[in-house]
Formats: C-alpha cells, structure tokens, sequence
C-alpha cells in the first residue's frame, strides 16, 4: 500500500526566505509524485509532479522539487516566499499502473510573514 | 489543464434530508472519477471510485448505502448524501483524470462542496 508522510503540520517563513515542505513516500514499484496547493473552501491546485527524468521538477509559481530516490523524499521547495504562497499543501503519490487514486499526505500549513 | 467543476460549492440542509453533489469533466470524458472527504485541518480521505457504466468501488468503512455515486455518463459522477446527519457536514471534493492522455498525467480536481447538515 501507498502512504505519504508529511512530517510537519505548519511551517512558518519570512518573505523573501526560501521554503521548504518536507515530504517522504512509501510505495511498491515505480512512484509518481504530487504537490497540490489547497486555498480556503476551495479544491486542489496542481503545482508540480515527479514521473521520471530530471530529479529536479519546477513547477508553477516558482515551486520546485526534488526527488530523492535513495531517501524516499519529494521536498518542496521555493526559493524567496511570498505573502500569498501561504495555504496548504499536500504531496500526493500513486504507483505507475493504472488509473488509480492519488494518497495523499496530511498536509502542511505554510504560513510566509510580511 | 483539463478542468473538472463541481456544483454546489456549498449547501445546507436539514437532517434527514438528501443532498446531491455533481462533478463533471469539462473539457475531457472520464470513465473514472474519485471522491474525497475532508475534514477540517485534515488530508483527503479517499471514500470512493466512482467508474462510468458499472457499480462504484467503495473504501473500507464508508457506507455504500448513505453516499450513492451515480457515473450515468462519461463527464458526470454525482455523490448523493442521503438521510445527511450533522456528522456528515465536511468538504468534499471530487478529481479526475483525463484518460485520453497518457497515464503519468495529474489529477485535477473540483472546487469542492461544502456540506452543513443542522
């Protein structure tokens, strides 16, 4: 079975800092890994994802992440924070096979302070 | 990216009644759609494989016979909330994938219902 771990519940930065969201997978076989953006009341924006290739993956709104085989890790990350990337963020795997649902992890607050 | 909208964004409703959530796939057909319950400051739960054409597929512990998907067609799946109780109140949110690409592509998802049962 799939699962995702996010070990942080909020992460807090100043404006202008880097970011980082951490994120560890466990899965059978190849993983494709997710990062989505969720706004209050509102569903799942895509912001990146891992198939295969380049470890480093860039995504929307200055959003990258890198996949890390060895250590089961798709951190995400920013390099200067902005105001409005506060939200929440989810990491999401499903396995290479079929149309199967994404699992998703519980989530990280972030919160960038003016 | 292909767009799924789900309607309504929010409902209230009172106890006992049943309430209908719809998500289509605007711009794609899909045989496979999945619905997701989420509470608050918590992840998606995963509670059902809605298939087009055929019985969907439930996730252990939610009950087949409260929350009835309906896939009539390939761009509509519909989640009916019968008999609601205020225990039932929470977001939920529909995605799918468009088929006809190939299979490494993201999911994308509804804007999500917000359901209050009083």
């Amino acid at each position: 079975a799939q699962s995702v771990a996010q070990p942080e519940d909020q992460v807090n930065v100043a404006e202008g800092n880097p970011l980082t969201v951490k994120c560890t997978y466990s899965v059978s076989g190849n993983p494709y890994l997710f990062w989505y953006v969720q706004y209050p009341n509102r569903g799942l924006q895509f912001l990146l994802k891992y198939i295969t290739g380049d470890n480093l993956v860039k995504g929307s709104y200055g959003f990258e992440a890198e996949f890390n085989k060895s250590q089961t890790s798709f951190h995400l990350k920013k390099p200067s924070a902005l105001v409005s990337d506060s939200a929440l963020y989810f990491c999401a795997v499903r396995v290479n096979r079929g149309n199967t649902p994404l699992v998703f992890g519980k989530g990280t607050r972030l919160s960038v302070i003016a | 990216g292909a767009v799924v909208s789900q309607h309504p964004s929010w409902v209230i409703c009172k106890s006992g009644t049943s309430v209908k959530i719809e998500c289509r796939s605007l711009d794609f057909q899909a045989t496979t759609m999945f619905w997701y319950r989420q509470f608050p400051k918590q992840s998606l739960m995963l509670m059902a494989t809605s298939n087009e054409g055929s019985k969907a597929t439930y996730e252990q512990g939610v009950e087949k016979d409260k929350f009835l998907i309906n896939h009539a067609s390939l761009t509509l799946s519909t989640l009916t909330v019968t008999s609601a109780h205020p225990e039932d109140s929470s977001f939920y949110i529909c995605s799918a994938r468009d088929p006809g690409t190939q299979m490494n592509t993201e999911a994308f998802f509804g804007q999500g219902t917000r359901l209050t049962v009083v």
